[in-house]
């Protein structure tokens, strides 16, 4: 079974940088994996910020970025804000048909 | 501006059947694969299934937890999308989303609101 990690939460102060990683139990993230991130707050419907490892969306800020990172995929936030504060999801494509999500990361602005 | 709207949930009980829908306006929605997403009560986000566009078949993909008693369709004539859901069990509870995208060069961007399924007797 397909296991995608992220870590359960993680905290930042204002104006720091944070990132968040993704791993899969089947190796090494590559580009290959299209990794898509989300942003989800509460009683919200989540948002795309980034699309194939990197690619961002025209309403994703310039503070969130998403690379490859030591064989995970990543998203990092630098000057981070209080409305930052969400949960954030990834998404791997499997052989670019089976779609499987993270568990979360829910991040804390404090 | 792309919009899109679920409707079609509420609370039904185990063994039936619902039909959700998504109507899609906006965009030139047969350009365009589709994506359902379901989220648990406090639960992290489930994929659930796309259907391509009519350029690539239209045929559709799902994830292995629903697969046979889900099935996703379109009706490029009339914008919507649709997610059949047979024999509800307990565990599928939760809030039923679509997106625009999730296959080849469409990928995911805008989400619906969701709508609310409830599973219970």
């Amino acid at each position: 079974q397909t296991v995608v990690t992220q870590e359960p939460s993680l905290t930042v102060s204002p104006g720091g940088t944070v990132t968040l990683t993704c791993a899969s139990n089947t190796g090494a993230v590559t580009s290959r994996y299209y990794a898509n991130w989300f942003q989800q707050k509460p009683g919200q419907a989540p948002r795309t910020l980034i699309y194939s490892t990197s690619n961002k969306h025209s309403w994703t800020p310039a503070r969130f970025s998403g690379s490859l990172l030591g064989g995970k995929a990543a998203l990092t936030l630098s000057g981070v804000q209080p409305e930052d504060e969400a949960d954030y999801y990834c998404l791997l494509y499997y052989s670019g048909t089976q779609l499987v999500f993270g568990g979360g990361t829910k991040l804390t602005v404090l | 501006e792309v919009r899109l709207v679920e409707s079609g949930g509420g609370l039904e009980q185990p063994g039936r059947s619902l039909r959700l829908s998504c109507s899609a306006s906006g965009f030139t929605f047969g350009d365009y694969a589709m994506s359902w997403f379901r989220q648990a009560p406090g639960k992290a986000l489930e994929w659930v299934g796309f259907i391509r566009s009519q350029a690539y078949g239209g045929t559709t993909e799902y994830a292995a937890s629903v697969k046979g008693r889900f099935t996703i369709s379109r009706d490029d004539s009339k914008n919507f999308a649709y997610l059949q859901v047979n024999s509800l069990k307990a565990e599928d509870t939760g809030v039923y989303y679509c997106t625009r995208g999730g296959y080849g060069n469409n990928a995911l961007d805008y989400w619906g609101q969701g709508t609310l399924v409830t599973v219970s007797s």
